[in-house]
């Protein structure tokens, strides 16, 4: 499955801004990028989801690069609700599985 | 709309047992998903099922098993539990087979083999 790469853990004030970044280097043009986090004791839940161009809803805003080769989930003001396990995900069209592949996310902190 | 809804919520176990977990999808979606969760491997997927049928299967060992019914509800059984078998179990659901469609998932299953 194609891979994506995300830095371990990050650290935001509450009403700031964060910009969670991932990588994914061997992404084809058919790969959807998603993102689910994961708050404390609870299931993931579906954040967003792009092919190519940016994208908004009321959770967040995803920002892909040009060449698809990384994007940015973007929390506009963030608060203590957001702190989670933040999960970017490649849904590789050819391997035909509708299920998710999880890498290790990023934890998100949220500093009162 | 109802969520996911998963049970037991927890469950003890001792070695070489075998157990069953529940899961019920939102209303009207007919794909079904489970999940392992555990803190060295993360989120591993095991398999899925869509109209009763298994579609994709994780690399997991023989002793997991899972079937879905007609009314969309998934089962998944594990014999001759290990103490490796302990974990979150996770059951995500989906309203088709497309390849882009949102999954919801459960709060998950706590197992524990002791």
């Amino acid at each position: 499955d194609a891979k994506t790469t995300q830095p371990n853990s990050m650290e935001s004030n509450e009403e700031e801004p964060v910009h969670l970044p991932c990588n994914h280097s061997t992404i084809s043009g058919t790969d959807y990028i998603h993102w689910y986090r994961q708050l404390p004791s609870q299931g993931p839940e579906y954040v967003i989801h792009g092919l190519t161009s940016n994208v908004n809803n009321r959770m967040a805003s995803l920002a892909i690069a040009e060449d698809r080769k990384s994007s940015t989930l973007i929390l506009h003001r963030a608060t203590l609700r957001d702190a989670a396990v933040y999960y970017c995900i490649l849904r590789v069209r050819d391997t035909g599985r509708r299920a998710l592949t999880f890498g290790s996310g990023t934890r998100l902190q949220v500093q009162p | 709309k109802a969520g996911v809804t998963q049970t037991p919520r927890y469950l003890i176990k001792t070695r070489g047992q075998q157990v069953t977990l529940s899961c019920s999808p939102i209303s009207g979606h007919r794909s079904v998903s489970w999940y392992q969760q555990t803190p060295g491997q993360g989120l591993q997927f095991l398999f899925e099922y869509f109209s009763e049928t298994q579609r994709n299967k994780g690399n997991f060992p023989g002793r997991f098993s899972g079937r879905q019914f007609s009314n969309s509800r998934s089962e998944m059984n594990v014999s001759t539990l290990e103490l490796g078998d302990s974990a979150l179990y996770l059951c995500a659901s989906s309203f088709g087979q497309d390849f882009y469609n949102e999954q919801f998932f459960g709060p998950g299953t706590r197992l524990t083999v002791l």
